[in-house]
């Protein structure tokens, strides 16, 4: 089935360890977008890409970086993760000059 | 760049009751106005939108209104059941081959049985 897929769902590491969270679409959508998503419900754009070899920064400073190197694939990835890292991670994705995104289901992560 | 601002911040109702959510925004080149719903532990999902050339979509029991002239939109949840209870967001865009959604900070509604 076409969809967006995130994994790790929940993760749990100590301080300083690097990471990376995985997101790929089968929908053969051009854009993808990661936000940030505390318990106080909003969400925070850090990064998105509009195409293979483009990315670009969020409204929300973040420590992480990504890459797009595959139309369906968009990793984030922590270099050292820390406390205030801990949080729930989404990915999405959206296709051609409008419309709405389809969202993965999450990465609950947990920095201890 | 896009502001969207989203009243109220939660809101709680009798189950059967009606529940209005309003946002508004402030380029007024965005066309696009989609509503999403998530609810506890998932994912959102898009559960109705509107684009700018529309003044009112309805579908089942929700309806979207959107007041270009005054730049604001509003989702309207009738005959409220308990499975409605959820955080909605709505978001505006301008479209175009590099678009992206400029979120509301969600509401959180609850329904009560």
């Amino acid at each position: 089935e076409a969809d967006i897929y995130q994994t790790p769902r929940y993760l749990v590491i100590g301080t300083g360890k690097k990471i990376t969270l995985e997101c790929s679409q089968t929908m053969g959508h051009d854009k993808m977008y990661w936000y940030q998503q505390d318990p106080g419900m909003e969400l925070h754009l850090i990064h998105y890409s509009y195409g293979v070899n483009s990315t670009e920064k969020g409204d929300l400073s973040s420590e992480s970086t990504v890459s797009r190197i595959r139309t369906e694939h968009f990793p984030l990835t922590l270099e050292s993760a820390r406390p205030s890292h801990t949080s729930q991670y989404l990915c999405a994705s959206g296709h051609g000059t409008q419309g709405g995104y389809t969202f993965g289901s999450g990465t609950r992560l947990t920095v201890v | 760049g896009e502001n969207v601002e989203q009243h109220p911040s939660t809101l709680s109702v009798q189950e059967g009751d009606s529940a209005v959510i309003k946002c508004t925004y402030s380029d007024s080149a965005s066309n696009y106005f989609p509503w999403y719903k998530q609810e506890l532990g998932k994912r959102p999902q898009l559960i109705i939108d509107i684009r700018s050339n529309v003044g009112e979509k309805k579908d089942q029991r929700i309806a979207v209104t959107l007041n270009k002239t005054a730049k604001h939109f509003s989702l309207h949840i009738t005959e409220t059941q308990p499975e409605d209870s959820a955080v909605y967001f709505c978001a505006a865009s301008k479209g175009g081959s590099n678009y992206k959604l400029t979120f509301g900070k969600g509401t959180l509604l609850t329904v009560n049985p």
